[in-house]
């Protein structure tokens, strides 16, 4: 159907808070990848999803931030007790197969704005 | 590590050619191309896999050097909406997703 949808699409939170950010792949495609984008920069990658296997975390900034994908679909990106560095675009993307294989196109979401004041 | 985009940033006039560069230091399995507008997602313009192949749509169209590491967008005869910020993204293999570059702004104007 639709393409990746994310919310909220707007989150401002004050510093030491928790937020969780909503991620809702197309469907059908089994990866999913969290980035953030900070102002003016490139695309940083957080955490990627295979299915139901374990994500592969090697991109999470510090351990205030985590991931989960219920039954290989929706996915939640949890930063708790933000900073106000954590401040960013948060983009969602899917794909229809891993990066087993090779050029498979990312699909990105509209990505939340969370702003840590 | 992430790719190197260059130049920084490009003011064109309409009709005008561009051509943006992106080069890492790793062999790369595959880069993909993408564009993104202010205050929305990157748009997927093309990937180009190893083996030096063209891509092209319109008048845009992409290079890829495996053995240098490097692919080029080239935009033809720009138009007011190219404008944006493009991406390329490097696949190395690995389990990290794709590793972008810095992004490279184009001005294009009337």
């Amino acid at each position: 159907g639709a393409g990746v949808s994310q919310s909220p699409s707007n989150k401002v939170t004050e510093k030491g808070k928790d937020v969780e950010l909503r991620c809702d792949p197309i469907s059908g495609h089994t990866a999913l990848y969290w980035y953030r984008q900070s102002l003016g920069q490139g695309l940083e990658f957080l955490i990627y999803f295979q299915g139901n296997s374990a994500p592969d975390k090697s991109g999470l900034p510090s351990d205030r931030f985590s991931a989960e994908r219920t039954g290989g679909s929706v996915s939640t990106l949890t930063i708790q007790r933000t900073q106000q560095e954590d401040s960013a675009v948060y983009l969602c993307a899917s794909s229809s197969t891993g990066t087993s294989a090779v050029g498979v196109t990312q699909y990105f979401g509209p990505g939340t704005r969370l702003t840590v004041l | 590590q992430q790719p190197v985009q260059s130049p920084q940033a490009v003011i064109l006039r309409e009709g005008e050619d561009a051509v943006i560069n992106c080069s890492s230091s790793k062999a790369l399995y595959s880069v993909h191309w993408y564009r993104q507008k202010h205050g929305e997602a990157p748009v997927f313009l093309m990937i180009l896999l190893k083996g030096g192949e063209q891509k092209g749509h319109e008048k845009i169209s992409a290079s890829f050097n495996e053995k240098k590491q490097q692919s080029s967008l080239y935009l033809t005869a720009s138009q007011l909406s190219y404008s944006g910020t493009y991406f390329c993204g490097t696949e190395a293999g690995g389990a990290d997703g794709l590793t972008f570059g810095k992004g490279t702004h184009l001005i294009i104007q009337p």
